[in-house]
């Protein structure tokens, strides 16, 4: 059973550009999170989506944003990128949205704004 | 005050000892509490999940919950090199985990 794939792994991007990422879950996982982490501050929660609709949403600005598709794929999407927006950014897919569903996370794209 | 602390760390044990990590929340509500394990450079692994107040054995590992003091632990019995990790302590309420920012583990030889 393949995991939770993320791509790309590593993005090299110029302040001020915009940013897209994307995540596929483990197949029958319809719910997709994303995470953000910094040494300094952890893992941050961004948004979560299921069958195609935010469900929760972070403290992050509106210039963080995403979508999940009706195969339960999800973009991130970063525009006008700030230095503090490097980090590494997780993907997590779950069954379900219930809170006694852990998360299966992905590798992460690192992110570096420079 | 942050929503999950967990011990500042790092802790240190020999191999072969117990590893005690320590978490507690804030929020009262939280219904849903989990142990993430994540090595250098690795994203985090689901190692376990409790909900209820009491223990949850799962081989060397055990959770332990107590609702009434928000607290929620994990033993490491027999600890091995290979458990030298970064662990996370992370608490559901609503669907939403947060995580606590971790405490990282040495196992010595």
């Amino acid at each position: 059973k393949a995991g939770v794939t993320q791509t790309p792994r590593y993005l090299i991007k110029t302040r001020g550009q915009q940013v897209t990422l994307s995540c596929s879950p483990i197949s029958g996982h319809r719910s997709v999170s994303w995470y953000q982490q910094t040494p300094g501050q952890g893992l941050q929660f961004l948004f979560e989506y299921f069958s195609e609709t935010q469900r929760n949403k972070g403290n992050f600005p509106g210039r963080f944003s995403g979508r999940q598709f009706s195969n339960s794929r999800s973009e991130m999407n970063v525009s006008t990128l700030e230095l503090g927006d490097s980090a590494l950014y997780l993907c997590a897919s779950r069954a379900g949205t219930a809170g006694e569903y852990g998360y299966t996370f992905g590798s992460g794209t690192r992110l570096t704004v420079v | 005050q942050k929503e999950v602390e967990q011990n500042s760390g790092p802790l240190s044990v020999p191999e072969g000892a117990i590893a005690s990590l320590n978490c507690t929340y804030s929020d009262r509500v939280s219904q849903s509490f989990f142990w993430y394990r994540q090595y250098s450079g690795k994203s985090p692994e689901l190692i376990m999940s409790i909900y209820s107040n009491g223990d949850k054995e799962d081989g060397r590992f055990t959770a332990q919950l107590n609702k009434a003091s928000q607290y929620v632990s994990l033993l490491i019995r027999d600890s091995q090199p290979s458990d030298s990790a970064t662990y996370l302590c992370a608490v559901s309420r609503a669907g939403k985990s947060t995580f606590g920012d971790g405490t990282t583990l040495t196992v010595k030889p």
